[in-house]
């Protein structure tokens, strides 16, 4: 089982619906959750980053982790078609020299 | 703020020779820096972590007589493709992870390298 699993996808939404993406993982250890997007050729931009379970918000951005399912979420409110990009999920703990584990990361396109 | 900065963006030049990559974090110091490649439609494959003043810990599969790093400074990282092949073209991705926020990583725009 790999350490995180996430729906390469593409995954189509018309403008303005919500969107859904999400990622689970395999160690329990995992204390450091993160959401990263990515556009074609740039490097990824950190979206949201949270610390233990529970929800985050920033803007149209939520986050969610569940420790107890092993499973956290990224909702995208009134979406647009500036949001299509690729979304990479990613977690660590503290004892990886700093190292984060990414998931393979979902296509996301916005239909206008 | 935490803007992490590459040079060059693109880059193209002949096999056999070397490309030096520069990763720097312009508005904060990084405990360690990363250095990812990435090939299209794919995800990002961890090469190497630096950390500064230190000899730089490859990941299995990576040769590092071929890309050498060197962190020299906390906001200064590079890397240096030696003796350049064709199959090493590839965008290659640098990170910084703040002192006062490891396990956070902030990217940099990546570098795009073409060898002939």
């Amino acid at each position: 089982q790999k350490e995180v699993e996430q729906d390469p996808g593409p995954l189509s939404v018309p403008e303005g619906a919500i969107v859904s993406l999400n990622c689970t993982y395999s160690n329990s250890a995992f204390q450091y959750f993160m959401w990263y997007r990515q556009y074609s050729r740039k490097g990824p931009e950190l979206l949201m980053y949270t610390y233990s379970s529970g929800n985050k918000e920033d803007g149209r951005f939520t986050a969610q982790v569940d420790k107890s399912s092993k499973y956290i979420s990224l909702f995208i409110r009134d979406s647009q078609p500036s949001d299509s990009a690729t979304y990479l999920c990613a977690m660590s703990d503290l004892n990886r020299d700093d190292k984060i584990i990414f998931g393979k990361g979902t296509r996301l396109h916005i239909l206008p | 703020g935490a803007v992490v900065s590459q040079h060059p963006s693109w880059v193209i030049c002949k096999s056999g020779t070397s490309v030096k990559i520069e990763c720097r974090s312009l508005d904060f110091q990084a405990t360690t820096m990363f250095w990812y490649r990435q090939f299209p439609k794919q995800s990002l494959m961890l090469m190497a972590t630096s950390n500064e003043g230190s000899k730089a810990t490859y990941e299995q599969g990576v040769e590092k007589d071929k890309f050498l790093i060197n962190h020299a400074s906390l906001t200064l990282s590079t890397l240096t493709v030696t003796s350049a092949h064709p199959e090493d073209s590839s965008f290659y991705i640098c990170s910084a992870s703040p002192l006062e926020r490891p396990v956070t990583q902030y990217f940099g725009p990546g570098t795009r390298l073409l060898v002939l």
